[in-house]
């Protein structure tokens, strides 16, 4: 089907350990986003990629990175994580805000 | 960062009942606001994208009004059904990406 497929759909690492979430769309969107949920602050942006080739930082930036590989493809690295980054992660994309965000499933991660 | 504020936070209802929650959003610069449902463990999928002031959107017993001089965004919900529980986002558009208000989360009772 098509939409954002985002991998894995759990996580479990120990503090300090690295890990690359995955997200691919296959609608042909510009734009992708890195959003994560934590209870009680509904979805808060992490990083975003307007267009192939630029990234930029979100609400709460630190402790990530982002590459924006093709158009399809936006992965998010956690370098040395840790239990604040223990949240639920989601990719989004879309082409204009006239329309409406496609999300994907979701990532849980659990750092310990 | 903007500030996007729905209430109320939570509400509990029961089968039948009509309700409302509001989101409010910064007035100036207005592009879009968009509306999700997100139900538990599944990801948010888009119910209203509003655009003008003045509008009214309507999916079956769920509607929308937008209110961009004032800077608030009303959704309805008639006849509310136990499949109505959820949490619903409003997001507000601006300089490439959208900010999330924290939900409001229903749960109709049978």
């Amino acid at each position: 089907n098509a939409g954002v497929t985002q991998t894995p759909k759990f996580q479990v690492l120990k503090t300090g350990q690295s890990m690359t979430l995955q997200c691919a769309q296959d609608m042909n969107h510009n734009s992708m986003y890195w959003y994560r949920q934590d209870p009680g602050m509904g979805l808060r942006l992490i990083y975003y990629s307007a267009s192939e080739g630029t990234t930029d930082k979100g609400e709460v930036p630190n402790g990530y990175n982002v590459s924006r590989l093709n158009k399809r493809e936006f992965s998010l690295r956690l370098e040395s994580a840790a239990p604040s980054q223990t949240s639920v992660y989601f990719c989004a994309s879309m082409n204009s805000p006239t329309y409406g965000y496609t999300f994907g499933s979701g990532t849980r991660l659990t750092v310990v | 960062i903007l500030n996007v504020e729905q209430s109320p936070q939570s509400l509990h209802v029961q089968e039948g009942d009509s309700t409302n929650f509001t989101c409010s959003f910064p007035s100036s610069n207005f592009y879009a606001l968009h509306w999700y449902r997100w139900e538990t463990a599944k990801s948010p999928e888009a119910l209203f994208v509003m655009t003008l002031n003045g509008d009214e959107k309507k999916k079956g017993r769920i509607s929308a009004t937008l209110n961009t001089k004032e800077g608030y965004s009303y959704l309805y919900i008639k006849g509310s059904q136990p499949e109505d529980s959820a949490t619903y986002l409003c997001a507000f558009y601006n300089f490439n990406k959208f900010y999330f208000g924290s939900g409001t989360k229903l749960n109709v009772k049978p």
